[in-house]
């Protein structure tokens, strides 16, 4: 199964601010879908985009998809201290595997 | 809301022993759950598809005689791993598909093996 790239590797920002990170994949997909990961533990759904859209929001979260470059970003508004956490993109493909990204990990200071 | 429940949460065990690990989707049937490893500051790699009623699919590297999984319901699957050793220890967490249309997939909080 392929694996994702995500950049930035790492993104430490003030409190209040945007958080902006990017996936790419090589192979098509059926959804993209992303997830937070705080240390240690599982991982908790945040957005699902599937192939025919191209931009979602859900709270402070919007997620665009470029199915032509293969590419997704992840922008959180407004951030809070309780974002910073580990920030994954999965790729589900016809076989409903989950394929993830490299992950992002984001540090809001206070 | 879908909740897969995951046990252990932390485990240390020596090397030779055998550790289980459960998954339990507690609010749904998943006839198909997934095993993921996760080594410190990366990503997740998928392992296995865990399938109820039959044998469950190794991905490409991962040896099915030391990751044993068992899918023996619709709300339960165990991975096992057999004659753990050093190199074993890791991150291991399993997830579902609940069916919830755009809710993603559920993960268990995750199982920290270490095996001494």
């Amino acid at each position: 199964s392929q694996q994702g790239e995500e950049d930035p590797q790492a993104l430490s920002i003030q409190e209040g601010e945007n958080a902006t990170m990017n996936c790419s994949y090589k192979t098509s997909i059926n959804n993209l879908q992303w997830y937070r990961q705080n240390s240690g533990r599982g991982l908790v759904h945040l957005i699902l985009i599937r192939s025919n859209e191209r931009e979602k929001h859900s709270g402070r979260l919007r997620v665009t998809l470029d199915t032509s470059k293969k590419s997704s970003s992840l922008l959180i508004t407004a951030s809070r201290a309780a974002d910073t956490a580990s920030y994954f993109c999965a790729m589900r493909s016809n076989d409903y595997k989950l394929s993830f990204g490299a992950g992002t990990t984001v540090t809001v200071r206070a | 809301g879908a909740v897969v429940s995951q046990h252990p949460s932390r485990v240390i065990c020596k090397s030779g022993t055998s550790v289980k690990i459960e998954c339990r989707s507690l609010d749904f049937q998943a006839t198909t759950m997934f095993w993921y490893r996760q080594f410190p500051k990366q990503s997740l790699m998928l392992m296995a598809t865990s399938n109820e009623g039959s044998k469950a699919t190794y991905e490409q590297g991962v040896e099915k005689d030391k990751f044993l999984i068992n899918h023996a319901s619709l709300t339960l699957s165990t991975l096992t791993v057999t004659s753990a050793h050093p190199e074993d220890s890791s991150f291991y967490i399993c997830s579902a598909d609940a069916g919830t249309g755009d809710y993603g997939y559920t993960f268990g909080s995750g199982t920290r093996l270490t095996v001494v």
